[in-house]
């Protein structure tokens, strides 16, 4: 079945420092790779989203660029903001969209001044 | 403005009493999901409903049922609570030909 793999539990860095969070995923079919991020007490909310094969994806200061011959979908941005403080999730979605999403484990990422 | 909402937002039972949990949609999607979250765990899907009275496990049903009887509200329900159920619950929805779910604000339950 699909799996996703998130290797950082907890990523904690001084502000204005770039970070990367890593995922990989493992899926038979063509598919979709999200990036969800969830501050404290508030819902998963959507960050990127990609279906296309080395492109690169912004938003909010953040890019990923979806690398299907690797099957990774990094996310990074160039200097982190204490309001990035929060968690998160990279997920799948397979061939059959009605399904649920495969959600890695989450990566905490914590900002400090 | 698209919204999924979730009532309630906290709870507390005890073991063995029964505990409904509610979600709403005002998007007219057709699919709906029920996950929970655990510390370590990331979120994993209990069931789907692809539409009014059309529902399907997820990889962890086992303890929950749910309802779907109008296209707007998807209710999870646990017969008999136990104490490993305390999680938080969130519930999605999405629109038909999207891959992107939408995400209510989760509902902390604790069973003691």
């Amino acid at each position: 079945g699909d799996s996703v793999t998130q290797t950082e539990g907890l990523v904690t860095l001084t502000e204005g420092l770039p970070v990367m969070l890593n995922c990989t995923y493992q899926t038979a079919y063509s598919t979709f790779l999200f990036w969800y991020v969830q501050h404290l007490n508030e819902a998963p909310k959507l960050l990127l989203k990609s279906s296309t094969d080395n492109k690169r994806t912004e938003h909010q200061g953040f890019h990923a660029t979806l690398h299907k011959s690797s099957s990774s979908f990094h996310l990074q941005k160039s200097s982190a903001q204490l309001s990035d403080s929060a968690l998160y999730y990279c997920a799948l979605s397979g061939n059959n969209y009605a399904q649920g999403l495969t959600f890695g484990l989450g990566t905490r990422v914590s900002v400090f001044p | 403005d698209m919204k999924v909402t979730q009532m309630p937002r906290y709870l507390i039972k005890r073991m063995g009493e029964n505990v409904l949990l509610e979600c709403g949609q005002d998007m007219s999607h057709e699919t709906m999901y029920w996950y929970r979250q655990d510390p370590g765990l990331g979120l994993q899907l209990i069931y789907i409903s692809y539409d009014v009275d059309s529902n399907s496990e997820g990889d962890i049903p086992k303890g929950y049922r749910v309802s779907r009887k109008k296209r707007e509200h998807f209710s999870l329900i646990l017969d008999s609570a136990k104490t490993n159920q305390t999680s938080v619950y969130f519930c999605a929805s999405r629109l038909g030909g999207d891959a992107e779910q939408f995400f209510g604000p989760g509902t902390r339950l604790t069973v003691l």
